[in-house]
């Protein structure tokens, strides 16, 4: 089944302590891209990478990193986690094609203490 | 500032009867639009979308239309089935972005039986 698969589903954690939420998808996409989803905003991309050892930044990109060193996978790092980046988060994927319809993950939400 | 507004946050509506959900942007530099559907604990999933060199696109009973000069798009569900409660998004690309997607803050879609 095509999917796009994040873990954990959903997280508790403390200021300042380390995470990496992971991404992967089985479809053999180049394109991978993370967002962020807040109350009456929207969803908002962090990051996004066209492919292998290919990443740039989003709209909110700060204090969040990520890394593209296989196709299927996106890990989202946070290094230091702050309590404004508890939220909603989704990492979706698509062909590297104008207008391919991205495919989402079930997302994670992340609690940050 | 919001480049893409979804201004209703929920609507009601009777099984059966045509659902309208509306989307209004300000780039003029968007050529493509997406809507997507959102259920709880899921990521969105694609619907319909539409080219900015149509001003109407149909899949079944989505239909979602598009005023440029107006800078608003509709989407048009006929008939409503209780499977339509969902969060509806509205996204936008512009010209000059292969990939990156502009999104509204959805609209919540509740289907009266």
């Amino acid at each position: 089944e095509a999917q796009v698969t994040q873990n954990p589903r959903y997280l508790i954690t403390v200021t300042g302590k380390k995470l990496t939420v992971t991404c992967s998808q089985n479809m053999n996409h180049e394109y991978m891209s993370w967002y962020r989803q807040d109350p009456g905003l929207g969803l908002r991309q962090i990051y996004y990478s066209m492919n292998v050892e290919v990443t740039d930044k989003g709209d909110v990109p700060e204090g969040y990193k990520v890394s593209r060193k296989e196709k299927r996978n996106f890990p989202l790092i946070l290094e230091s986690p702050s309590p404004n980046q508890t939220s909603l988060y989704f990492c979706a994927s698509s062909f590297a094609l104008s207008n391919q319809p991205q495919h989402f993950g079930d997302g994670t939400r992340l609690s940050i203490l | 500032d919001q480049q893409v507004k979804q201004n209703s946050p929920s609507l009601s509506v009777q099984e059966g009867r045509i659902s309208i959900l509306n989307c209004d942007y300000t780039n003029s530099m968007f050529d493509y639009f997406l809507w997507y559907k959102k259920y709880p604990a899921e990521g969105p999933t694609f619907l319909i979308s539409i080219s900015s060199i149509k001003d109407k696109n149909e899949d079944g009973r989505f239909t979602v239309f598009l005023n440029k000069s107006a800078k608003h798009l509709s989407l048009h569900i006929v008939p409503s089935q209780p499977g339509d409660s969902a969060v509806y998004f509205c996204a936008a690309k512009a010209m000059d972005s292969n990939y990156q997607l502009i999104w509204g803050a959805g609209t919540k879609l509740i289907i009266k039986p």
